[in-house]
């Protein structure tokens, strides 16, 4: 299947410092990225859907000033945690797809945040 | 609304017998159905969908899922599970909507295949 790279796989920051996450797809052109993120032992939580080169569609209560996302191309995603906390610690993962709903969505490896 | 459930937090399975995990659904109209695997510390793989066509649709790694559209339901199954098949096995769904329609989670199955 096709491949969804993440960058950095793991990330400790002080508290009130930012951190960029990068998402790629290597091998196909992603019209539509997705950024979730998840608590241990439970579901993945949809954060943001973004089309290259629009302003990404946040789910109800994400803070988007907080969670910046840029889709500056078709295979490029990235989530910058603004100011982070200790309660922004968790498993990040981004997924691609390319064309429609039918379309086979992938998964990045995840990004395991912690804040102290 | 759109829902998906996985009634099942837990499998337990013994090497070498049958396996299914199950899911049911809750979507208007007719969805494409996926289902994905995690690895401890890993994101999610993909393992196999349902767009069109024959309920019975073949994966990656033997496992099979039957589309069930009077039951909404989705099931994963192989017939002889291996002790590597122990993860967390979640099913989606998606509208056959146009746009940038998500996929809705379940919550999760644990299988965990016993030697």
């Amino acid at each position: 299947g096709a491949v969804v790279s993440q960058h950095p796989s793991r990330v400790i920051c002080k508290s009130g410092t930012s951190v960029k996450i990068e998402c790629r797809s290597l091998d196909f052109q992603a019209t539509t990225m997705f950024w979730y993120r998840q608590f241990p032992k439970q579901s993945l939580m949809l954060m943001a859907t973004s089309n290259e080169g629009s302003k990404a569609t946040y789910e109800q209560g994400v803070e988007k000033d907080k969670f910046l996302i840029n889709h500056a191309s078709l295979t490029l995603s990235t989530l910058t945690v603004t100011s982070a906390h200790p309660e922004d610690s968790s498993f990040y993962i981004c997924s691609a797809r390319a064309g429609g709903p039918g379309e086979t969505q992938y998964f990045g490896p995840g990004t395991r945040l912690l804040v102290l | 609304a759109q829902s998906v459930a996985q009634p099942e937090d837990q499998v337990n399975v013994a090497e070498g017998n049958p396996l299914t995990v199950k899911c049911t659904y809750s979507v208007s109209g007719n969805p494409y159905l996926f289902w994905y695997v995690q690895y401890p510390n890993r994101g999610l793989q993909f393992l196999l969908k349902y767009i069109t066509g024959d309920n019975l649709v073949k994966g990656s790694y033997g496992f099979e899922a039957e589309f069930n559209k009077s039951q909404t339901s989705f099931h994963l199954k192989k017939p002889s599970a291996l002790v590597s098949d122990s993860a967390l096995y979640f099913c989606a769904v998606r509208p056959k909507i146009s746009g940038n329609t998500p996929l809705v989670f379940g919550k999760g199955t644990r299988l965990s295949v016993i030697a």
